[in-house]
């Protein structure tokens, strides 16, 4: 069965720090790869998705994912974190079954970013 | 604004009631779909419609029912609740074939089963 994991549940940096959250998927086909995020209180938002191409994608407020097939691997990546960036990340990949491409979630990290 | 709009934002159940959370979008999308949110879950697919009068179960449909008279609602049921379901629930819309052009989300519906 296709899973996603990420492997931090909670991370805590200081603004200005650099991120970097893993996302690994079990599936062997062609996949599209999605980073939502959560801020407290609010529904989820894409940040940015993979389809085909450049393996290196950039999304909204300054993040970055890189697609590494060989590892499938679809690494969320951010320079430099400010206090506003302390939400929920999930990545997601989507699975092409019953003539319709669903959505499966990770387990999501909890990123807190201190002053 | 276009988008999805879900009701109740928050509801209160008592084991065994029903009760039916609401969606509904504006952006003629095919595709709408039920999440529940969990800690340290993510989020997990209730089911999932492709269009209207067409729906399917995903990863944990148990206890819940779904319809799709129109394309722009997507109401989801539950016939008799169990703390096992307080939980966030979103929905979410797409279009074209399904997660490709990535799901507006709702703003999700927080239920408490006492």
């Amino acid at each position: 069965a296709q899973s996603v994991s990420q492997h931090n549940h909670h991370v805590i940096l200081s603004e200005a720090a650099s991120l970097e959250l893993g996302c690994n998927y079990s599936y062997g086909g062609t996949v599209n790869l999605f980073w939502y995020v959560q801020y407290p209180g609010q529904h989820l938002q894409l940040l940015l998705k993979y389809f085909s191409g450049d393996p290196l994608v950039k999304g909204i407020k300054g993040f970055e994912a890189e697609f590494i097939k060989s590892k499938f691997s679809f690494n969320l990546r951010k320079p430099s974190v400010q206090w506003s960036d302390t939400a929920e990340y999930f990545c997601a990949v989507s699975r092409f079954s019953g003539g319709y491409n669903k959505l499966i979630f990770g387990a999501g990290t909890r990123l807190a970013v201190h002053p | 604004n276009a988008g999805v709009t879900q009701t109740p934002k928050f509801q209160v159940l008592k084991t065994g009631q029903s009760m039916t959370l609401q969606c509904a979008q504006d952006m003629n999308h095919e595709y709408m779909s039920w999440y529940r949110q969990d800690p340290g879950m993510g989020l997990r697919l209730i089911h999932y419609s492709v269009g209207a009068g067409i729906t399917d179960q995903g990863e944990v449909p148990n206890g819940y029912n779904v319809s799709r008279s129109t394309t722009e609602d997507f109401p989801l049921r539950l016939l008799s609740a169990a703390p096992s379901q307080t939980s966030v629930y979103f929905c979410a819309s797409s279009r074209g074939q399904g997660a490709i052009y990535g799901y507006t989300f709702g703003s999700g519906t927080r239920l408490t089963v006492v």
